[in-house]
């Protein structure tokens, strides 16, 4: 089953906060996070694993709390470079490792 | 981190026909994917591409609308077959990384059809 994101789409400024949330209604093994920007591949940029060990960008954080199957991925001080679509994967792990299903993404837009 | 080609990276085709695309890796790889991703949507796995046996399909994608193969650890082709316009998307080829980077689901530039 698909994970719901919100919001569906964020306006920021250059220098402004945002947060991404993820919701899925199973049990997971991991959280991943993708950026895509228009006409590109997506690009990896965190992963949350079932008991708290995290991996990716240093400029940007997430969290996973893992009895709620949610993850919010947090942007500071955004820059022009983060506009793009934001897309969560979560992984149920077992048999299913590494196989993403992913939300529906979230629009994020940095103007100057 | 791994490096994935993709071609024909766009193509239009006729109703009825078949198109193969093929995806290439730098480095090999334990396990590829192949994912759709139908404009301004999100991306939905087709299939995992196992080296050396047939590949497993998610719910949805048949291996007659969708055959795939993966003769080694570096190289896979998916091909749509009988295509029809609701085929028009991007089918993305992607790769689950190794050693430092274990867990990271890598992507090529992905191969947009039009189907008319």
């Amino acid at each position: 089953q698909q994970p719901v994101q919100s919001p569906q789409a964020v306006i920021l400024r250059e220098g402004e906060d945002a947060v991404i949330n993820c919701s899925s209604s199973k049990a997971l093994y991991s959280v991943h996070w993708y950026r895509q920007k228009h006409g590109e591949a997506p690009v990896f940029l965190m992963i949350l694993l079932k008991g708290g060990e995290q991996k990716g960008h240093e400029k940007i954080s997430a969290s996973f709390n893992e009895k709620k199957q949610q993850s919010s991925l947090y942007l500071t001080a955004s820059q022009l470079s983060y506009s793009g679509t934001y897309f969560c994967g979560t992984e149920p792990g077992g048999t299913s490792y590494g196989k993403l299903t992913f939300g529906q993404g979230t629009i994020l837009t940095v103007h100057p | 981190s791994a490096v994935i080609s993709q071609k024909p990276s766009r193509d239009i085709c006729q109703r009825g026909t078949s198109l193969t695309i093929q995806c290439q890796v730098d480095s090999q790889v334990t396990m590829m994917f192949w994912y759709r991703q139908q404009p301004g949507q999100s991306l939905t796995l087709i299939a995992t591409a196992n080296q050396g046996s047939e590949a497993t399909y998610e719910s949805g994608f048949v291996i007659d609308k969708f055959p795939i193969s993966r003769p080694n650890l570096t190289f896979s082709t998916l091909t749509v077959s009988n295509m029809s316009p609701e085929d028009s998307s991007i089918y993305l080829c992607s790769a689950l990384g190794g050693g430092s980077s274990t867990g990271e689901l890598f992507f090529g530039e992905g191969s947009r059809l039009t189907v008319l």
